[in-house]
């Protein structure tokens, strides 16, 4: 069966510093995507990016970045020079391509910047 | 475009009675998705729904089911309501189901209190 997991419970920095958000995942199927959504207080989850299993390249989108590393089954997030306004609960998340759109998360990393 | 919009934000019941969510998806959408967020259990999902049919079920009891108008606009019910059923309710909107190249959006959610 498919789990996310997301050790950092809670990370508080300081404005401008950098901080990395990792996640570790299982699956057992060789396709499937991996996903990172970010929950502001108003509660909604905002889409930040997906990435395919047979697409291994990091990827950078302004300040943030991911690393994706199939052979330690890891997604990791990290954003640069931080913002308050990037204080915020960030899940990753797995989708399987036999499991249509169903997403499993993990359990989220609540990220607080202070100024 | 217009986002993912849940009706209500907001609702209180009591134990034992039912209720019904609504969730209207982004235009031209047609797989719809349902997700509870509790503090104990984060965020599980519930079912999918495509082009009128339950396409995938998560772990979750009988008295939650759902379905899915010709629009692609979906409803979820619980019924016999359990304090355990507080929580927030997601709906996410996808083109189709599964599949590498869309995106899976968010609505606001429906925060549900059970008295």
């Amino acid at each position: 069966a498919q789990k996310v997991t997301q050790a950092q419970t809670e990370i508080s920095v300081v404005e401008k510093e950098d901080v990395t958000l990792d996640c570790v995942y299982e699956t057992r199927d060789t396709t499937y995507y991996l996903f990172w959504y970010k929950q502001p207080p108003s509660g909604e989850l905002v889409f930040l990016i997906r990435r395919n299993s047979f697409d291994e390249q990091n990827e950078i989108s302004g300040r943030y970045s991911w690393n994706f590393q199939k052979s330690t089954s890891s997604f990791n997030f990290t954003i640069t020079a931080s913002q308050v306004v990037d204080s915020a609960v960030y899940f990753c998340a797995l989708s399987e391509e036999t499991s249509g759109s169903r997403l499993t998360f993990g359990e989220g990393t609540q990220l607080t910047v202070n100024p | 475009k217009a986002g993912v919009t849940q009706t209500p934000r907001y609702l209180i019941k009591t134990r034992g009675q039912q209720v019904t969510l609504s969730c209207s998806p982004i235009s031209g959408h047609r797989s719809v998705s349902w997700y509870q967020q509790t503090p104990g259990q984060g965020l599980q999902f519930l079912f999918e729904y495509f082009s009128e049919t339950q396409r995938n079920k998560g772990n979750f009891p009988g008295r939650f089911s759902g379905r899915q108008f010709s629009n692609s606009r979906s409803e979820m019910n619980v019924s016999t309501l359990e304090l355990g059923d507080s929580a927030l309710y997601l709906c996410a909107s996808r083109f189709t189901s599964g599949g590498p190249n869309n995106e899976q959006f968010f609505g606001p959610g429906t925060r549900l209190t059970v008295l």
